[in-house]
């Protein structure tokens, strides 16, 4: 599969302030990304698909301006989110697709904290 | 509403013993079906995939699917403590132009 580099690895910000993830694909041409979310002892749910060059499509019920997706190149989408508060805290994952029959591959990961 | 279910567990398996986890879906037109091994605080790690009826296997990995009851399980072999992780079934819709479904997943124990 794909070789994925999320970063940064964990981030700890004040309630009200922004803060930046990147995900970046090292060896396969990106065209669309996905992001995740887990909350503790929860799954992973679908935030929304990074498409290079257009807008992201979120899913039902994240807010978009709240969570802003730029996949500016083949190799790097960013997930920023906007005026985070505690209820934001949680692990940030993005992934890769080579096509549903070569498996999704996922990057490391970020563990927001937001106090 | 697209829906992945399984078994939260914790599912406890003696060491050496075979391991099998279970999953069902609600969507008939679900493609390729995944699962993952996630170790806590870690993000998930690719253990196989499968999207044609029957068994596939990969090493002490089993993965099987029946779309006519819309069921997806994985059999680990010679189960080992490493083994202990929890394990996410997914599944894809339209052929990997979207993202995955995820169970919320099965925690396995194995003891030593």
């Amino acid at each position: 599969g794909a070789v994925v580099s999320q970063h940064p690895s964990w981030v700890i910000c004040k309630s009200g302030t922004s803060v930046k993830i990147e995900c970046r694909s090292l060896d396969f041409q990106a065209t669309t990304m996905f992001w995740y979310r887990q909350f503790p002892k929860q799954s992973l749910m679908l935030m929304a698909t990074s498409n290079e060059g257009s807008k992201a499509t979120y899913e039902q019920g994240v807010e978009k301006d709240k969570f802003l997706i730029n996949h500016a190149s083949l190799t790097l989408s960013t997930l920023t989110v906007t005026s985070a508060h505690p209820e934001d805290s949680s692990f940030y994952i993005c992934s890769v697709s080579q096509g549903a029959r070569y498996g999704y591959t996922f990057g490391s990961g970020t563990r927001l904290t937001v106090v | 509403q697209k829906e992945v279910e399984q078994n939260s567990g914790p599912l406890s398996v003696p060491e050496g013993a075979i391991a099998s986890l279970n999953c069902t879906y609600s969507d008939r037109g679900s493609q390729s079906f995944f699962w993952y091994r996630q170790y806590s605080g870690k993000s998930p790690e690719l253990i196989m995939f499968i999207y044609s009826n029957g068994d596939k296997e990969d090493g002490r990995f089993t993965a099987q699917l029946n779309k006519a009851s819309q069921y997806v399980s994985l059999l680990i072999r010679d189960s080992q403590p490493s083994d202990s992780a929890t394990y996410l079934c997914a599944v894809n819709h339209q052929g990997g132009a979207d993202g995955l479904t995820f169970g919320k997943g099965t925690h396995l124990i194995i003891q030593p």
